[in-house]
Parts: structure tokens; C-alpha cells; sequence
């Protein structure tokens, strides 16, 4: 298995509050992907990464922010939760060897409500 | 706007029977993934196609690739409990690894 964690793993948060959301990775992948997963949506991808400090928006990039300081971590923040953001979220990682035909590793998701 | 429809979204499927899940994408692309996720769990890959004509197969599932027709399909062979799950196809349009677009799913479930 790839070495990626997420924290917390779940969260209960109101509206309005600030959430941060941690990926960690210890395989040295290039990239990182933060993904969140609704019924009927499949995943959708809201923020990647492709180096440190190097970031861009995917699909659904409205009311969230990310950050990555260091390859082994990528952070994800909702500046101010509404609840159409209660979601599952994944990270994942790819790029064994700078591969960009890699497939992604996924981590163990994280359950967030917003109330 | 991209678009990655799988079907069938839903299937259930005796035990021993074979059947195919298809996936269409909107864009030329020369790299499709196959994704498998069990209820409450994360994503696991399975399969990696970057090529036309491509064709991966591991145990009864069997995964091919037809870049001209943009569609992709995921055969089942002699389907087992095992197998119930649901299966997620994705893209990767720019080829550039950085972006992939997933389908909505297939959740199957197999029937003893």
C-alpha cells in the first residue's frame, strides 16, 4: 500500500468554521490531489498539486484553498464550512519516479459534516 | 464540458455470469484508469490503459481501450461475491497526469 494518511478522519464541524484537512504521504510522489466524493458524482477534484508550492484548481475549487510546503504534505482548508460542503474527501498521490502516466494512490478518506 | 458516463450505474449479476461495464469519455485522451472502492473504503487501482487497443486483465476482470471510439470497457468473467463493488473509470484528458475526471460508478453486486 502506498503510505498516505489523512487526518482527521472524521470531523463534525458548524457553518461558518474554518476546517483544515491533512494529507501525508511518505512515498516521495510528485503529485498530490485533493477529491471529494458525493452520491451521484463520483469524484470530483478540487484542488491538485504538482510540486511544492505548486498548486492549481480542478473541477470544484470554489470555497476551498490548499497548501503544500513540503512534498510529503498537502493540506486542504474550507475558509468558512457551509454545508454543501459535507462530503467525503480523499487525497491521493501519484507520479512514482516523476511518472506522469502514473495511476493515484488514494488515501483512507476523511467524513466531513457540516451542520 | 468533459463527461465520463459509465454504464450500466447499477448491476446485479448472478454468480457465474459474465457482463461488461462500459465507459464513454467526451475528449481525446490515451489514458484510462479503472478504479475498484468497497462500501466505506477507499479507492484501489486496478487497472491502467495508455495505449488504443490496450487490454489488462487480472484474475476474471479484463480491461480494454478504443481511443477512436472514446470508450473503454471492464469485463466480467464468471462473476464471483468478490467481485461486489463499485468500479470507477477515469481520465486523464491533458495527458499530463495532473487532472483525472471520474465517472459517477458502477455499483455491482453479485448474487450467490
Amino acid at each position: 500500500d502506498a503510505g498516505i494518511t489523512q487526518s482527521p478522519r472524521h470531523k463534525v464541524t458548524e457553518t461558518g468554521t474554518p476546517v483544515t484537512l491533512r494529507c501525508h504521504q511518505t512515498e516521495n510522489h510528485r503529485y498530490m490531489y485533493w477529491y471529494r466524493q458525493d452520491p451521484g458524482h463520483g469524484l470530483r477534484l478540487i484542488h491538485y498539486s504538482y510540486g511544492v508550492k505548486d498548486t492549481d484548481k480542478g473541477e470544484v475549487s470554489d470555497g476551498y484553498s490548499v497548501s503544500r510546503s513540503k512534498t510529503e504534505d498537502f493540506l486542504l482548508t474550507l475558509e468558512s464550512a457551509t454545508s454543501s460542503q459535507t462530503s467525503v474527501y480523499f487525497c491521493a498521490i501519484s507520479g512514482r519516479g516523476g511518472l506522469h502516466t502514473d495511476t493515484q494512490y488514494f488515501g483512507p478518506g476523511t467524513r466531513l459534516t457540516v451542520l | 464540458e468533459l463527461k465520463v458516463e459509465q454504464n450500466p450505474l447499477f448491476l446485479s449479476m448472478q454468480e457465474g455470469k459474465n457482463y461488461t461495464i462500459y465507459c464513454n469519455y467526451s475528449t481525446t485522451s490515451d489514458r484510462l484508469y479503472w478504479y475498484r472502492q468497497d462500501p466505506g473504503k477507499s479507492l484501489e487501482s486496478l487497472f491502467v490503459l495508455l495505449s488504443n487497443g490496450a487490454v489488462k486483465q487480472e484474475g476474471r476482470l479484463m480491461a480494454s481501450l478504443d481511443t477512436k471510439a472514446r470508450l473503454s470497457t471492464l469485463h466480467i468473467t464468471a462473476a464471483v461475491h468478490d467481485l461486489s463493488a463499485t468500479y470507477f473509470c477515469a481520465v486523464d484528458p491533458r495527458d499530463t497526469g495532473n487532472q483525472f475526471y471520474f465517472g459517477t460508478g458502477t455499483s455491482l453486486t453479485v448474487i450467490p
